[in-house]
């Protein structure tokens, strides 16, 4: 089954330390988001990427990385830099089209402790 | 000035109601509009693709007006598995910009 995969589920930091958050899609996409989404809040842009090997920073970047080696994977690194990490982290990815829908992975959310 | 608006309710409906949503959105040149539905906890899902010319989708109706930029879902004969929130999505360019979603509750 074509899907987007996100790992793991829930994870727990301390601070201080910095964390990687695992995106793979089998779904042949181009583009693929992460967002980031806090309670009554929408979903905030973090990074983007049309292509391997280039990415985009989306509306909040300060305190995240990212990589685009391969064509289906997209990891973000939650830095020391991020002031306010805990959250719901989602991953989305979409072809490069003006009428395409997102497809969004189940999830990681992280928790600072 | 925010991409998408929408009303955060929250909505509490009797089972059975109908019920609107309504989301604007700032920027004319949007190509393409969604709906998608967002349980607690979960990953938002797409419901339905928004068309100028109104979709259906059993007991969903979706339609969009570009001259006054915004976008309404119908929900009818509401159903206690439609509790959820309802994200208004837009895409402009490859770029997606949510509402913060209207939540509703239907009530037995």
């Amino acid at each position: 089954d074509g899907g987007i995969t996100q790992s793991p589920k829930y994870l727990f930091r301390k601070e201080g330390q910095n964390v990687t958050l695992s995106c793979e899609q089998n779904l042949n996409h181009d583009a693929m988001y992460w967002y980031r989404q806090d309670p009554g809040q929408g979903l905030r842009l973090i990074y983007y990427s049309q292509i391997v090997n280039d990415f985009q920073k989306g509306d909040i970047a300060e305190g995240y990385s990212v990589s685009r080696e391969k064509k289906e994977s997209f990891p973000l690194t939650v830095t020391s830099a991020q002031k306010n990490p805990t959250a719901f982290y989602l991953c989305a990815s979409s072809m490069w089209s003006i009428n395409t829908e997102a497809f969004f992975g189940q999830g990681t959310r992280l928790t600072v402790v | 000035r925010k991409e998408v608006e929408q009303d955060p309710g929250p909505f509490n409906v009797p089972e059975g109601a109908t019920v609107a949503f309504n989301c604007t959105y700032s920027n004319s040149a949007s190509q393409s509009f969604f709906w998608y539905r967002q349980d607690c906890r979960k990953e938002p899902k797409l419901l339905m693709s928004v068309y100028s010319s109104g979709n259906e989708d059993g007991r969903f109706t979706a339609q969009l007006n570009r001259a006054s930029q915004y976008i309404s879902l119908l929900i009818r004969d509401s159903k206690l598995s439609d509790s959820a929130t309802y994200l208004c999505v837009v895409n402009e360019g490859n770029q997606f910009y949510f509402g913060t979603g209207t939540s509703l509750t239907v009530i037995p």
